[in-house]
């Protein structure tokens, strides 16, 4: 189906370890961002991505690398992962460049113990 | 000061009633402003665009309010399945970084 997914949905990991997130869209958009959300906080962008190769930072981009070689794939690494990192991540793209509405996918649920 | 501020609630309303929420924003250089809604544990998804005029989608109502930095969202006749969080959401220039605020929870009881 065409969309946006995330994988894995679920993640346990231990403290110093490096950790990638997946994210896929077959819309072909050009725009793709990765956000955190935890308990009391809005939504914030970690990475932002307008094209393949070009990226940049976000609000909280401290801890995570992206990479964009294809438009399709934007993953996010954590290096080396920390309890703070706990937290659910979601992926987002924008289709048309007059909207500025995002098409996210379903997140995914990461522990860091 | 946080850039976008919501009510995080819980509102506890019941069904058939209608209900308002406020947003504020603190730069009063913000270009767009949205309504996202969020169901428990899943992603967000567009609402709904805050136009300057205001404007209308069926039951829901979107107002801005420039001079004093807020935007609302007003419900009429709730139903069961408007129970989400709903996320303010504020656009400030063109490179598309959206700012977030924490939501307010909407909880509708039968």
């Amino acid at each position: 189906d065409a969309g946006i997914t995330q994988s894995p949905r679920y993640k346990i990991t231990e403290t110093g370890r490096q950790v990638t997130l997946m994210c896929h869209q077959t819309w072909s958009h050009s725009y793709m961002f990765w956000y955190r959300q935890d308990l009391g906080h809005g939504l914030r962008l970690i990475y932002y991505s307008a094209a393949a190769d070009i990226t940049d930072k976000g609000e909280v981009p401290d801890g995570y690398v992206v990479s964009r070689s294809k438009t399709e794939n934007f993953p996010l690494t954590l290096e080396s992962a920390t309890r703070s990192q706990t937290s659910v991540y979601f992926c987002a793209s924008i289709g048309a460049r007059s909207s500025y509405e995002q098409y996210f996918g379903p997140g995914t649920r990461l522990t860091v113990t | 000061r946080k850039e976008v501020e919501q009510d995080p609630g819980p509102f506890n309303v019941p069904e058939g009633a209608t209900v308002a929420f406020n947003c504020t924003y603190s730069n009063s250089a913000s270009q767009s402003f949205f309504w996202y809604r969020q169901d428990c544990r899943k992603e967000p998804k567009l609402l709904m665009s805050v136009y300057s005029s205001g404007n209308e989608d069926g039951r829901f109502t979107a107002q801005l309010n420039r001079a004093s930095q807020y935007i609302s969202l007003l419900i009429r006749d709730s139903k069961l399945s408007d129970s989400a969080t709903y996320l303010c959401v504020v656009n400030m220039d063109s490179n598309y970084q959206l700012i977030w605020g924490a939501g307010t929870k909407l909880i509708i009881k039968p």
